[in-house]
């Protein structure tokens, strides 16, 4: 079975902070697929980044930075020198190509910055 | 190129009450998934369609009934509404690039409410 974990449920930071929010999945699959994705207040949801299991580099795209550790399970995505508008709900999400192609999301972390 | 669209935006239905949600794409996109978002639940996947005349349950199918006669249609529908329906909808497609899953680019939402 596949699962994605996002243990904090709620962030809040001071804006110019850095913050980390972490993700732990579960599969069985050895080639699988891990997103983020960004839900700011008006609801839409944003893709941030793709990730195979094969691709174990860092990536840094701006103020982001993901962080894949396959020997942890774990995807976290930090934000450096956070700003207002990053507030917003924060998704991570697992596909494994076995299954039948199903994205399983992870429950989502709501992190606030405040100015 | 208008992506994933979805219709209506919002609905109020009464408890038994049928109705379906429409998800159209015109990305020819193979993959075609609907979604609920719940309060402290993230996205959960209600049922998705992997190609044309192929569907499969999710994590919370019942309740629901999809059907994919065209690549480009995969509408949801509710046969007897419950008040543990009212939920914001996402309909989302993707599809395969090479040996690679794409991120889902998803529709702008159907927020129901059953009374």
């Amino acid at each position: 079975a596949q699962k994605v974990t996002q243990a904090q449920t709620e962030i809040s930071v001071v804006e110019k902070e850095d913050v980390t929010l972490d993700c732990v999945y579960e599969t069985r699959d050895t080639t699988y697929y891990l997103f983020w994705y960004k839900q700011p207040p008006s609801g839409e949801l944003v893709f941030l980044i793709r990730r195979n299991s094969f691709d174990e580099q860092n990536e840094i795209s701006g103020r982001y930075s993901w962080n894949f550790q396959k020997s942890t399970s774990s995807f976290n995505f930090t934000i450096t020198a956070s700003q207002v508008v990053d507030s917003a709900v924060y998704f991570c999400a697992l596909r494994a190509n076995t299954g039948g192609f199903k994205t399983i999301f992870g429950a989502g972390t709501r992190l606030f910055v405040k100015a | 190129n208008a992506g994933v669209t979805q219709t209506p935006k919002f609905q109020v239905l009464k408890t038994g009450q049928s109705m379906t949600l429409q998800c159209a794409q015109d990305m020819n996109h193979e993959y075609m998934s609907w979604y609920r978002q719940d309060p402290g639940m993230g996205l959960r996947l209600i049922h998705y369609s992997v190609g044309a005349g192929i569907t499969d349950q999710g994590e919370v199918p019942n309740g629901y009934n999809v059907s994919r006669s065209t690549t480009e249609d995969f509408p949801l529908r509710l046969l007897s509404a419950a008040p543990s329906q009212t939920s914001v909808y996402f309909c989302a497609s993707s599809y395969r690039q090479g040996r690679a899953n794409t991120e889902a680019f998803f529709g702008q939402g159907t927020r129901l409410t059953v009374v």
